[in-house]
């Protein structure tokens, strides 16, 4: 059975600080796992995506890594913004699971404040 | 140019009633799927389908029914709701099931049963 858990639960940084979030994820096997962001009242928006193959995904000032072995990822998001304020969502395809189904953590809400 | 809308966006409604909520994607997927995410933000997948076929069948109650008349629209039919069922649900979409694409989701519909 795949956990996936994500620490800190919530997180307040002051503006221009990097924001490191974690997850780890109990089962290695693994076809790739995904870092989303959910703003209030709103739907996810896929923010990196990283194969099982691949040790880190870059996109601007997001820098997402992933140790299967150890079974955990980092996002990092350099020089944080207030519009960075959001829950951060990770999830992860296992190998098993043919048909892409997603398995979420609980998120970690983070306030950037001015 | 909505990629994945759903209606209605909130749902109120009484203990005992059937109500639907409706997903349409314009993205060209063949794949699309319905989370479920609590009051403790869990998300959970319920249910996918691949070009009209059910895929995906997690651990729902039967009173849960999807339904799929093209590969561009999955409806969720709910009977006899009860005050559980209480959440917030998400309808996603992706090229392919098993894919490594990432999947794209609604902005979700609020149910409340009182």
């Amino acid at each position: 059975k795949q956990e996936v858990t994500q620490i800190p639960a919530a997180l307040s940084v002051p503006e221009g600080e990097n924001l490191v979030l974690n997850c780890s994820f109990t089962d290695s096997a693994i076809y790739n796992l995904q870092w989303f962001r959910q703003d209030p009242g709103k739907g996810l928006t896929s923010l990196l995506l990283i194969q099982s193959s691949q040790r880190e995904q870059t996109s601007g000032r997001l820098n997402a890594s992933l140790d299967k072995s150890s079974g955990r990822s980092t996002l990092y998001i350099a020089a944080s913004q207030p519009g960075d304020s959001a829950t951060y969502l990770c999830a992860v395809t296992r190998t098993t699971d043919s048909w892409g189904k997603l398995q979420f953590g609980a998120g970690t809400q983070v306030v950037v404040t001015p | 140019d909505t990629a994945v809308s759903q209606t209605p966006k909130y749902l109120v409604t009484q203990m005992g009633n059937d109500k639907s909520i409706k997903c349409e994607q314009n993205l060209g997927h063949d794949t699309m799927y319905w989370y479920k995410q609590d009051s403790k933000k869990f998300l959970k997948i319920m249910f996918s389908y691949n070009n009209k076929e059910l895929i995906i069948n997690e651990t729902v109650p039967n009173r849960f029914s999807p339904k799929s008349p093209d590969k561009a629209h999955l409806n969720l039919h709910i009977n006899s709701l009860e005050l559980g069922d209480s959440a917030v649900y998400f309808c996603a979409s992706s090229p392919l099931a098993g894919s490594t694409d990432t999947q794209y989701f609604g902005p979700g519909t609020r149910l409340t049963v009182l």
